[in-house]
């Protein structure tokens, strides 16, 4: 069984601001962990993933995340927000070769908001 | 390179009646998916396909139906409309492989009436 947490359903920062934007996962197994973009009207973009590779890991649009074992923690983080940042942001987790098709389980979004 | 594409964008449905939401991909993605998003409740799977004529359920299949004849399609069938499915549904692919992220449609708004 595979659940995502994301906490805070609405964060507002700065332009210029660091953005962090939180996700943690409860996974049986060693989880592939992948955040997703969605702007108004738009279906969900792939920001990124982290596949075990390396735990810091770096996506599009200068987003980052780093995947902590200990903490069960992914994330996500920009140094500066930019007023296109402001969408929603989701967190979500694939048990690997379990539970066929590899579905994901989504967390429940995250809505960011940036004000000048 | 098209990607997924979801038709109709909007529908709006009396209660009792069907309808089909159609999704193609022309990557030759082997595995789709069919999710609803409400408010709040980020994405939920109704079905899932890995392949060409194999399809499963989700977490919320009721009201649903799916088939998959070809690669390229895979339709979502609302028999009998229910307020209830009054949602967004997105459609998404993938290759195959564990680590492989899922491609996503831009959604087909449906209202309940």
């Amino acid at each position: 069984a595979q659940s995502v947490t994301q906490l805070g359903s609405h964060v507002s920062v700065s332009e210029g601001a660091l953005v962090l934007l939180r996700c943690n996962y409860s996974s049986s197994v060693p989880p592939y962990l992948f955040w997703y973009v969605q702007y108004p009207n738009q279906g969900l973009q792939l920001l990124l993933k982290y596949t075990s590779a390396a735990t810091l890991v770096k996506g599009i649009n200068g987003f980052e995340a780093e995947f902590k074992k200990s903490e069960t923690s992914f994330h996500l983080t920009k140094p500066s927000a930019h007023m296109s940042d402001a969408a929603e942001y989701f967190c979500a987790v694939s048990g690997g070769l379990t539970g066929g098709g590899n579905k994901l389980t989504f967390g429940t979004g995250t809505q960011l908001k940036v004000e000048l | 390179n098209a990607g997924v594409t979801q038709t109709p964008k909007f529908r709006i449905l009396k209660i009792g009646q069907s309808m089909t939401l159609q999704c193609t991909q022309d990557m030759n993605h082997n595995y789709m998916y069919w999710y609803r998003q409400d408010p709040g409740m980020g994405l939920k799977l109704i079905y899932y396909s890995v392949g060409a004529g194999i399809t499963d359920k989700g977490e919320v299949p009721n009201g649903y139906n799916v088939s998959r004849s070809t690669t390229e399609d895979f339709p979502l069938r609302l028999e009998l409309a229910a307020p209830s499915q009054t949602s967004v549904y997105f459609c998404a692919s993938r290759l195959g492989g564990v680590n492989q992220p899922q491609h996503f449609g831009d959604g087909t708004r449906l209202s309940i009436l």
